[in-house]
């Protein structure tokens, strides 16, 4: 059974710092690993990842995927308060194409 | 601006009655997919369509069932609601072949009392 495991579940930090959110997996022919941010309502897209070891950036936002060690991370630096939301990690495996399967997702939330 | 758009953003229905969640996109999409969302749980695959009247049940299809007789509409039907199927539901649509460009609604949260 195809697998996305999110964490933390939840995190509480000091705008300006720095946050690593992770994402493990267990996917039969894996074909991409995608990164969503869901504020109050629709999860809205960040990145995917195909390839192992290339880093996506935008702005303070950074992921890298590592298909080796089933893994792959996001990075937000700089933390604002508009950055509070849910994280949703999803892979896409090769079989039954174009379904997503979600991780439990990453609560973040950014005091200021 | 492309939009999938969901029929309610809250719903309160009483158990036992047939409930009816409408999704609608305009963007031509092929795919269409109803997820639920729980706390700790994250999105649940409920069922999916490839097509016109098409539909491929998803990790948890129990209690519900869907209707897909326009390219553009997606119901979700749960035929007699009971108080576990409270939750956040929402609909999603991308083009054959691709997950790049699923695009989601804004979600309807149902609460079945």
């Amino acid at each position: 059974e195809d697998k996305v495991v999110q964490s933390p579940l939840s995190l509480v930090v000091h705008e300006g710092d720095t946050v690593t959110l992770n994402c493990s997996y267990e996917v039969t022919n894996f074909r991409s690993l995608l990164w969503y941010k869901q504020e109050k309502k629709a999860p809205t897209f960040l990145f995917m990842l195909t390839s192992s070891g290339i880093e996506k950036k935008s702005g303070r936002l950074s992921s890298i995927l590592d298909k080796k060690e089933l893994f792959s991370i996001l990075n937000i630096t700089a933390t604002q308060t508009g950055d509070s939301a849910i994280y949703l990690c999803a892979v896409s495996p090769l079989q039954g194409a174009q379904k997503l399967v979600f991780g439990q997702g990453t609560r973040l939330t950014i005091n200021p | 601006d492309v939009k999938v758009t969901q029929s309610s953003r809250y719903l309160v229905k009483r158990t036992g009655e047939k409930v009816f969640l409408e999704c609608v996109q305009d963007m031509d999409h092929e795919n269409m997919f109803w997820y639920r969302q729980d706390p700790g749980l994250g999105l649940r695959l409920i069922y999916f369509s490839y097509d016109v009247k098409m539909k491929e049940k998803g990790d948890i299809p129990e209690g519900y069932s869907v209707s897909r007789e326009k390219k553009e509409r997606f119901s979700l039907i749960l035929e007699s609601a009971s108080t576990n199927q409270t939750s956040m539901y929402l609909c999603a649509s991308s083009l054959a072949g691709t997950v790049y460009g699923y695009t989601f609604g804004s979600g309807t949260r149902l609460t079945v009392v």
